[in-house]
């Protein structure tokens, strides 16, 4: 357990349904990071969070997905009107120095 | 394009064997190289991480090389147990300017350790 939870673990809806996900890291940690990971490929990134400021957003990121972090402390991932596409793990990673990246163990998407 | 490539893609191997995995990466500017180890349906958990002037990590039966002339990787396992059996993935970090570390991932080599 590193640490960094992440809710639902387990998430399956129907296409064209929103869908949003939360991510809790490690209290201290002041930079949060969003990754997409589909089966057999390695995860890529989607976005970066330092304290509640949105420093990097990755062009996977297209416009039906939306990322916030109001407080600086916990981040959601929403996603409109999935596609089965978006099928994939979530993957939310959290540090406190620059070399570090704790990771959460993910939420599993199944688009229907 | 900045990449990260793995082989093998798989591998089996039996229980107190070794086995050495590989990764060739293009990522530039380069800031540090990660080993990672993630069972199947888990986050990724970090075993070693190795900057560019250094040449060689261990955590207990991991040893992670670099090259970072010829920018290649290894990660050496010994003496292997049933409980690695799992995805290896190596990830390069490119630094940005805001002063964080973006990672870029392998697809992993998935290692099957059988008795």
């Amino acid at each position: 357990d590193t640490g960094v939870s992440q809710d639902p673990r387990h998430k399956i809806t129907k296409r064209g349904q929103n869908v949003t996900f939360r991510c809790d890291p490690i209290s201290e940690h002041n930079r949060l990071y969003w990754y997409r990971q589909t089966l057999g490929q390695g995860p890529e990134f989607l976005t970066y969070f330092q304290n509640e400021a949105q420093l990097e957003k990755s062009r996977l990121l297209s416009d039906r997905f939306s990322a916030e972090r109001p407080k600086g402390s916990f981040s959601t991932l929403e996603i409109q009107r999935t596609e089965q596409g978006d099928s994939a793990m979530y993957l939310c990673a959290s540090g406190g120095l620059v070399n570090e990246q704790f990771f959460g163990p993910g939420t599993r998407l199944t688009v229907l | 394009k900045n990449q990260v490539e793995q082989s093998p893609q798989s591998l089996i191997i039996l229980e107190g064997k070794n086995c050495t995995l590989q990764c060739n990466y293009t990522v530039s500017p380069f800031s540090n190289l990660r080993w990672y180890k993630q069972d199947t349906g888990r986050g990724p958990v970090s075993l070693t991480i190795m900057t560019f002037s250094e040449n060689t990590k261990s955590n207990g039966r991991y040893t992670a090389t670099l090259d970072a002339d010829t920018k290649q990787s290894s990660l050496h396992i010994t003496a292997s147990q049933l409980s690695d059996s799992a995805s290896y993935i190596c990830v390069v970090s490119e630094m940005f300017s805001g002063g964080y570390n973006k990672l870029i991932f392998g697809a992993g080599t998935r290692l099957a350790v059988h008795p």
